[in-house]
């Protein structure tokens, strides 16, 4: 079955203990991407990904790092978590169409205490 | 600066009726326009997308307008079904496979 996992679905951490949320897509995908979702914001993109050991900033990065040493794979990495970052956490792929059609797994709800 | 505005943050319609959900942007150089729904506990799914240079795309119980003049698109869902019950997000593509995503609207359907 063709789909986008993430791992754990459910996370309550304290600030500043490193934590790493994976991803992984079976499906071939060039492009990855994470975004959070908060009440009112929406979807924000955090980084995306166009391939392996190609990464850039999206709209809201700062606090967060991510790798991309397989196609994959796309690891969400926070150094130092802090309060502000409590957030439903998203990660997508897409086969590059025309539209733009993303892919996104079922979500990861982080908790900062 | 929100490029891409939902200004319902909900909608309640009657089983068999018609559902308007509506999005406008900022940017006329938005290329494509995709609509996601999304379940609770689930991920957004891709529901229907139209290109800039069309006006409307149909696929089946959902039709999607675009009117560029205005910078407004819309969602038509007919006839609305209770499973049709989510939050709808609108999202336009800035180019290069990104994203920009509106804050989304609740549709609730009641039987």
């Amino acid at each position: 079955e063709a789909q986008v996992t993430q791992n754990p679905r459910y996370l309550i951490t304290v600030t500043g203990k490193k934590l790493t949320v994976t991803c992984s897509q079976n499906m071939n995908h060039e492009y990855m991407s994470w975004y959070r979702q908060d009440p009112g914001l929406g979807l924000r993109q955090i980084y995306y990904s166009m391939n392996v050991e190609v990464t850039d900033k999206g709209d809201v990065p700062e606090g967060y790092k991510v790798s991309r040493k397989e196609k994959r794979n796309f690891p969400l990495i926070l150094e130092s978590p802090s309060p502000n970052q409590t957030s439903l956490y998203f990660c997508a792929s897409s086969f590059g169409g025309r539209a733009g059609e993303q892919f996104f797994g079922p979500g990861t709800r982080l908790t900062v205490l | 600066d929100q490029q891409v505005k939902q200004n319902s943050p909900s909608l309640s319609v009657q089983e068999g009726r018609i559902s308007i959900l509506n999005c406008d942007y900022t940017n006329s150089m938005f290329d494509y326009f995709l609509w996601y729904k999304k379940y609770p506990a689930e991920g957004p799914t891709f529901l229907i997308s139209i290109s800039s240079i069309k006006d409307k795309n149909e696929d089946g119980r959902f039709t999607v307008f675009l009117n560029k003049s205005a910078k407004h698109l819309s969602l038509h869902i007919v006839p609305s079904q209770p499973g049709d019950s989510a939050v709808y997000f609108c999202a336009a593509n800035t180019g290069f496979q990104k994203l920009v995503f509106g804050t989304g609207t609740r549709l609730l359907v009641s039987p």
